[in-house]
């Protein structure tokens, strides 16, 4: 199975500051299709996962441009610019190019 | 606006089995693959499997193969996880998820515990 790893495992950011999560996958995400799925995800306490960026650095409907995703191959970054209080949870990247898909084991955003 | 509701979770004994049921509105669900996904009390994400629109395909995680079922009925707009020989392991929240994970439902716990 690939293995998503995501660094660092919790994140202490100021209100209106940088964050950057590493996904770094054991295997290239690449498809046999060309293209490349992998995603990334929030989940708000006590709420569901929601879906923030897909393959790899398309925004989902109505996420704000403060989020970014960017990378290739095997290593992915998710960006949260102007960090806000709603941006608080656990993100996780997710690999839905190779059969079983994975998650990464989350990172924790919490503010400073 | 896209719905999914989970239902049928329980506390169920080691070896039981029990049967999940996701009810979808709000788009021609027979359009769409579904997924079960499930999350543990660690708080980790696991990909259970996914079926295809008209149910006559299915993929599983190595983990749950030969012991859970995914199955649909395109008529009742519902998705269904048969499990059976459960484990403590499979104590979870378990979702539902729409066109590979752009929606989910709000998730239904499932504890096996004798």
């Amino acid at each position: 199975d690939v293995v998503l790893t995501q660094t660092p495992v919790s994140l202490l950011i100021s209100l209106g500051g940088q964050a950057s999560i590493s996904c770094r996958s054991s295997q290239s995400l690449v498809h046999s299709n060309g293209n490349t799925y992998l995603h990334w995800y929030l989940q708000k306490p006590g709420q569901s996962p929601q879906l923030l960026i897909y393959q790899v650095s398309n925004r989902f409907s109505g996420i704000p441009d403060r989020f970014s995703g960017s990378g290739s191959g095997t290593d992915f970054t998710l960006k949260i610019s102007r960090v806000e209080p709603e941006d608080l949870g656990v993100y996780y990247c997710l690999q839905r190019t190779h059969n079983p898909y994975t998650f990464g084991a989350g990172t924790k955003l919490e503010l400073k | 606006e896209v719905q999914l509701v989970e239902s049928g979770g329980s506390l169920v004994q080691p070896g039981g089995s029990l049967k999940l049921s996701c009810v979808a509105s709000g788009f021609t669900f027979s359009n769409y693959w579904m997924d079960w996904v499930r999350q543990t009390p660690g708080k980790s994400l696991e990909w259970i499997g996914e079926i295809n629109t008209d149910g006559s395909k299915t993929n599983y995680a190595p983990s749950i193969k030969d012991r859970f079922t995914i199955s649909r009925d395109n008529a009742k707009s519902t998705l269904y996880l048969q499990m059976s020989n459960v484990k403590s392991d499979d104590t979870a929240i378990y979702y539902c998820t729409r066109k590979g994970g752009v929606d989910w439902g709000q998730g239904v716990m499932v504890t096996v515990s004798s």
